[in-house]
């Protein structure tokens, strides 16, 4: 079966520093990948996605990019954090090929930006 | 565009009680719908799912029905449970690798 990690649950970052958010995929090869972004009592906004290796499709324009160095990796980075970065960073994967599928996601990263 | 509207929160409820989520889209196309939970603390859980007209999704004593007529595919349950407490998320995908989320719903069930 298919599984979902990501790393860290919790992280606590001061403004300027810089980010790493990781999530990988087990059980399944090519899947579409997707790092999502929940501010305290709001809904989801989508930032990036992807359907393969290097490729990345960007949501949003902001200080924060995506990179998909492996097949099943999708890594969430910044170079200087601001504070409107907090929220819960949720990262989800799809089957690959076929549109109208479900998402799952993983149990996310709670980013606090002092 | 696509666009998925969901009845505000919060609701609150108690235990045994019947609980209806009103979900309405928008769409070009046919798209598939769904129901995501998130329990506090954690990610989306897929609740159910349906994928054409008439279809009828269910899971853990949830249901909801694809009614392209109307538009919706609101989620219902005959009785819950302070367990079910969570946010609920309406979302389509309409020819696309994307997901179209409403803002969510909060319930809590007192017991």
């Amino acid at each position: 079966s298919q599984t979902i990690h990501q790393w860290p649950a919790t992280l606590v970052q001061p403004v300027g520093s810089p980010l790493s958010l990781e999530c990988t995929v087990e059980g399944t090869s090519n899947p579409n990948l997707y790092w999502y972004r929940q501010a305290a009592g709001r809904g989801l906004q989508l930032l990036f996605y992807s359907v393969g290796i290097g490729q990345i499709s960007s949501e949003v324009p902001q200080n924060l990019s995506a990179s998909r160095p492996q097949d099943r990796q999708f890594i969430l980075s910044s170079k200087k954090l601001l504070l409107s970065d907090s929220g819960f960073y949720l990262c989800a994967w799809s089957t690959p090929g076929t549109a109208n599928q479900p998402q799952h996601f993983g149990d996310g990263t709670r980013l606090s930006i002092l | 565009g696509n666009s998925v509207t969901q009845m505000e929160g919060p609701v609150t409820l108690s235990e045994e009680a019947f609980l209806t989520i009103n979900c309405t889209y928008t769409a070009t196309g046919y798209p598939s719908l769904f129901w995501y939970v998130q329990y506090p603390g954690e990610g989306l859980q897929l609740l159910l799912k349906a994928t054409k007209a008439d279809d009828k999704g269910s899971n853990k004593g949830f249901e909801a029905t694809y009614r392209k007529e109307t538009t919706s595919f609101h989620l219902e349950k005959g009785s819950v449970q302070v367990s079910d407490s969570a946010v609920y998320f309406c979302a389509l995908s309409d020819n696309d690798y994307k997901l179209s989320f409403g803002a969510g719903t909060t319930v809590t069930v007192r017991a």
